[in-house]
C-alpha cells in the first residue's frame, strides 16, 4: 500500500531535549515536506527536498533541522525543542514538486512543556 | 512570502444547502490545488487547476480557478453530513518545492 508513515504520532517532551519524527514513503517520490498545523493557521511549511542531498526552507524553519540522506526518509530533527514548537506536524511527499499532488503521513502531535 | 487567505473560516450549514468557499491571494500561481482534511488524518487531494479560467467538478463539488491564476473557489451543491471538514486551498510554482496553504475553511453540514 502506498503511504507516508511518521512516527512517533503522540510526543510529550520537556523543553531542550534533542528530538527526531521520522518520516518515510514507499512510492519512490522525489519531493517530501515538513508542515506544521496550528488552529487558525492552515499549514505552514517547515522545510523541503526536491531530491536526496536537496534540502530547503519553507516560511517557518527557525528551531527545525532535516536531512535527505535516503530518497525514502526525511526526518525533522528539534535540536532544541521550546513550547512554540508544540503543534501538529505532518510530512508530505509527492512525485515532483509541491505543485503535485502530495501525500500525507497520519501527524505527529508534539506537546513540549 | 506568498500568501492565500481563505473565506470564510468557519461555516455551518445544513444539510441540501449550497455553499462556496473562497481562497485568495495577490499573488499568481501556476496551479492551485484543493485538499481536504478529517480530524486526525492528514489532507487528501480533491483536485488541482492549472489554467486561468478553468473549472473542475467532482460529483456535487465545482472548483474554478481565477482568470489571473490568483484565486479560487470551491462550490458545493445539496452539502451532506459527508462533506463536513476542514478544507484547504494550497499554491505553488511549477516544478518549486515552496508550497503555500491556506489557513483552511471548517464547514460542518448539519443533517
Amino acid at each position: 500500500e502506498a503511504q507516508v508513515t511518521q512516527n512517533p504520532r503522540y510526543l510529550i517532551t520537556v523543553t531542550g531535549k534533542k528530538l527526531t519524527v521520522t518520516c518515510s514513503q514507499n512510492m519512490n517520490h522525489e519531493y517530501m515536506s515538513w508542515y506544521r498545523q496550528d488552529p487558525g493557521l492552515g499549514l505552514r511549511q517547515i522545510y523541503y527536498s526536491m531530491n536526496v542531498e536537496v534540502t530547503d526552507k519553507g516560511d517557518v524553519p527557525e528551531g527545525y533541522k532535516v536531512s535527505r540522506k535516503e530518497k525514502r526518509n526525511f526526518p525533522l530533527i528539534l535540536e532544541s525543542p521550546s513550547p512554540n514548537q508544540t503543534s501538529l506536524y505532518f510530512c508530505a511527499s509527492s512525485l515532483k514538486s509541491g505543485t503535485y499532488e502530495q501525500y500525507f503521513g497520519p501527524g505527529t502531535r508534539l506537546t513540549v512543556t | 512570502t506568498q500568501l492565500l487567505e481563505q473565506s470564510p473560516q468557519f461555516l455551518s450549514i445544513q444539510e441540501g444547502e449550497n455553499l462556496t468557499v473562497y481562497c485568495n491571494s495577490s499573488s499568481v500561481f501556476s496551479s492551485l490545488q484543493w485538499y481536504r482534511q478529517e480530524p486526525g488524518e492528514g489532507p487528501v487531494l480533491l483536485v488541482t487547476v492549472v489554467t486561468g479560467g478553468e473549472v473542475k467538478k467532482l460529483k456535487r463539488l465545482t472548483f474554478q480557478f481565477g482568470d489571473a491564476r490568483k484565486d479560487s473557489s470551491l462550490h458545493i451543491t445539496a452539502a451532506q453530513p459527508g462533506d463536513t471538514g476542514l478544507y484547504l486551498c494550497a499554491g505553488g510554482d511549477t516544478n518549486a518545492g515552496k508550497s503555500t496553504f491556506g489557513d483552511g475553511t471548517t464547514l460542518t453540514v448539519k443533517p
